[in-house]
């Protein structure tokens, strides 16, 4: 059974920083690309980041860049996205999510975690 | 990287069919076919009900169906039962980024 389950959410301060972790199974991870995609209390999907799976090609919404960095560790089947120079607008909760294909960027999430929720506030 | 345009809200009664739109422009939803729709009920994580435009995964009744034209897409659900009462998203690949709609809201009167 795949199963995807994040952590490392919490409050934080203003321009500070966080790290998330999802840890996966059931699933051959170094075969996928993996994203995260948040959701602000109340608001609609984002989708954050995605990473190839050799963590070679790494992709990110405008809004994160050069602020968020997605990696991943195949040997621990862990995907990670650190947070730095946190927002109040990057208050959300924060999925983990796989594509549909192996191999493929392109396409659907077929299996998503159960979330994380990160608050930003003083 | 701007969002797909979705109605806000949709509703139907029970046994009724409705359509959700989702608009985006000739770099996404038009460029490809990697349109995908997700059902979220509240507190709970999003669910796939359609990729590659019209495609169901297995599990998902065929009450459900997308199809697209130009740059828009659409999902319709047929026979409205009371659990299809929740939110939905499109989806399209971008190139080297994914965009999501705002979001439609679907109630079941």
């Amino acid at each position: 059974e795949v199963q995807l389950v994040e952590s490392g959410g919490g409050l934080v301060q203003p321009g500070g920083s966080l790290r998330l972790s999802c840890a996966a199974s059931g699933f051959t991870f170094s075969s996928y690309w993996m994203s995260w995609v948040r959701q602000a209390p109340g608001k609609g999907l984002e989708w954050v980041a995605n990473i190839k799976q050799d963590g070679s090609e790494k992709y990110y919404v405008d809004s994160v860049k050069g602020r968020f960095t997605i990696s991943r560790d195949n040997a621990k089947n862990s995907l990670y996205l650190q947070m730095n120079s946190l927002r109040a607008e990057d208050t959300a909760v924060y999925y983990c999510a796989r594509p549909g294909r192996p191999g493929a960027v392109a396409g659907y999430f077929d299996y998503w975690g159960q979330g994380t929720l990160v608050t930003v506030s003083s | 990287q701007s969002a797909l345009t979705q109605p806000r809200s949709v509703s139907g009664s029970p046994g009724q069919s409705v359509t959700i739109s989702c608009t985006g422009t000739s770099s996404d939803v038009g460029g490809y076919n990697y349109v995908s729709w997700y059902q979220q009920h509240p507190g709970k994580a999003p669910k796939l009900m359609i990729y590659d435009v019209s495609k169901r995964p297995s599990g998902v009744p065929d009450r459900f169906s997308g199809s697209k034209s130009g740059n828009t897409a659409s999902l319709t659900i047929s026979g409205l039962q009371a659990e299809d009462e929740a939110d939905y998203y499109c989806c399209s690949y971008a190139g080297s980024y994914t965009l999501f709609g705002g979001g439609t809201k679907l109630t079941v009167l």
